[in-house]
């Protein structure tokens, strides 16, 4: 069974300033995915990663695979405001979904 | 209009009713999941369909059960609603690497 481990589950940090969120998986995973989450809200797809140092970036965001260490980093350059929210990280195994890390809580202050 | 729509979007009901969420997307998507949220948790998965022949069990099928009725509809039945399944459920579907969310229904049982 896949289970997913996020670190930390909230996450206070001033603008401007880096931080990564951490996501391990605890068996073989075909891909992992990451989500945002704004409260009250609905989940939105922020990357996908396929394959063993795989790396996509999407404005201060970016998201890297590490499948022999089980890890995925989603980092955070140079924080704004606009990117309080909760993000989640997900894996998948055999073609199927399973389960969803218990989420990152982001808040940036100003 | 939204590609992924969910109704009812809030629901009060009682112990020991049957209740049905409906899910109605109009991306033409094969995939589509049901999952559950729970107060400062991630999503959990209770079903998923890669086909309206193929409905599999997630990790929280117990007290569920769904319908793909069609390849665009997709419902979820509580059919003895408990107080336990009081949470935000998603409906979401999938194509290629990236899943669309519709926007929760909040269900409250009493």
């Amino acid at each position: 069974e896949l289970k997913v481990e996020q670190n930390p589950l909230f996450l206070s940090m001033q603008e401007g300033k880096n931080y990564t969120i951490y996501c391990n998986y605890s068996t073989t995973s075909d891909r992992l995915y990451w989500y945002r989450q704004d409260p009250g809200k609905s989940l939105e797809s922020l990357f996908v990663l396929l394959s063993n140092g795989a790396v996509k970036q999407e404005g201060r965001l970016m998201a890297s695979l590490d499948t022999k260490a089980r890890l995925s980093t989603l980092h955070i350059t140079a924080a704004v405001h606009d990117l309080s929210a909760t993000y989640f990280c997900d894996g998948e195994t055999s073609g199927s979904r399973l389960t969803f890390g218990e989420g990152t809580q982001l808040t940036v202050n100003p | 209009d939204a590609d992924v729509t969910q109704t009812p979007r809030n629901r009060i009901t009682k112990t020991g009713k049957r209740i049905m969420l409906e899910c109605s997307q109009t991306k033409g998507h094969d995939r589509m999941y049901w999952y559950r949220q729970d107060p400062g948790l991630g999503l959990r998965l209770i079903y998923y369909s890669f086909d309206v022949k193929d409905i599999n069990k997630g990790e929280i099928s117990d007290g569920y059960s769904v319908s793909r009725q069609a390849q665009a509809k997709f419902s979820l039945s509580l059919e003895s609603a408990i107080p336990n399944q009081t949470a935000l459920y998603f409906c979401a579907t999938e194509a290629g690497d990236t899943q669309y969310f519709g926007p929760g229904t909040r269900l409250t049982v009493l």
